[in-house]
């Protein structure tokens, strides 16, 4: 069986500090990992994954993650937040060996204050 | 090129009445994948549908239900709707075998009374 695990539920940051949202899975097997956001009546947008390879994942808008296989957590990060980046994310996890579709976290609202 | 559609934006129902939800997947894509996001539960995924076949279900009543059509389009059917049925049914599709690469839809926001 395949799980992810987002602690917090909600997140805030002042606007130009660094930003971190938590992500922890677990699997069977090896992971392939994904974050998304969700904008307030959108769907799910991808930001990045990480399918094997280096630790640090870049992705788009400026986030990346770090896979630490020790920990079992892939959280996300971006060095400098922005008001836009206000959003829902939501982590997700796919064994690689038995499983087909994606396990997604409870999602973590991030809220970049001004 | 055009995103995965979702129609209706909105459905409203009530209680034993049946929901018939729409997605078609991006040009090219064969597989579609439907998920529930209910508020407060993440997504939790519901079914995925490739080449016209089921291929898996998650932890759903068989009341959820579903077809895929030969152009690859996708019904999703929920029957004797529950209040707790209210949430946001999302679709995604891939390429074949891309189970990696799922691309989002905007959702039918589904309400029960």
């Amino acid at each position: 069986a395949q799980s992810v695990a987002q602690p917090e539920d909600q997140v805030n940051v002042a606007e130009g500090n660094p930003l971190t949202v938590k992500c922890t899975y677990s699997v069977s097997g090896n992971p392939y990992l994904f974050w998304y956001v969700q904008y307030p009546n959108r769907g799910l947008q991808f930001l990045l994954k990480y399918i094997t390879g280096d630790n640090l994942v870049k992705g788009s808008y400026g986030f990346e993650a770090e896979f630490n296989k020790s920990q079992t957590s892939f959280h996300l990060k971006k060095p400098s937040a922005l008001v836009s980046d206000s959003a829902l994310y939501f982590c997700a996890v796919r064994d690689w060996g038995s499983a087909r579709q994606l396990t997604f976290g409870s999602g973590t609202q991030l809220t970049v204050l001004p | 090129e055009a995103g995965v559609t979702q129609s209706p934006t909105h459905l409203i129902k009530t209680r034993g009445q049946q929901a018939t939800l729409r997605c078609s997947p991006i040009s090219g894509h064969t597989s579609v994948y439907w998920y529930q996001q209910a508020l407060g539960l993440g997504l939790q995924f519901l079914l995925w549908y490739d080449e016209g076949e089921e291929r898996n279900r998650g932890n759903f009543p068989p009341r959820f239900s579903g077809r895929q059509f030969p152009n690859y389009s996708s019904e999703l059917n929920v029957n004797a709707l529950e209040l707790e049925d209210s949430a946001l049914y999302l679709c995604a599709s891939s390429l074949r075998g891309n189970y990696n690469e799922q691309f989002f839809g905007p959702g039918t926001r589904l309400t029960v009374l």
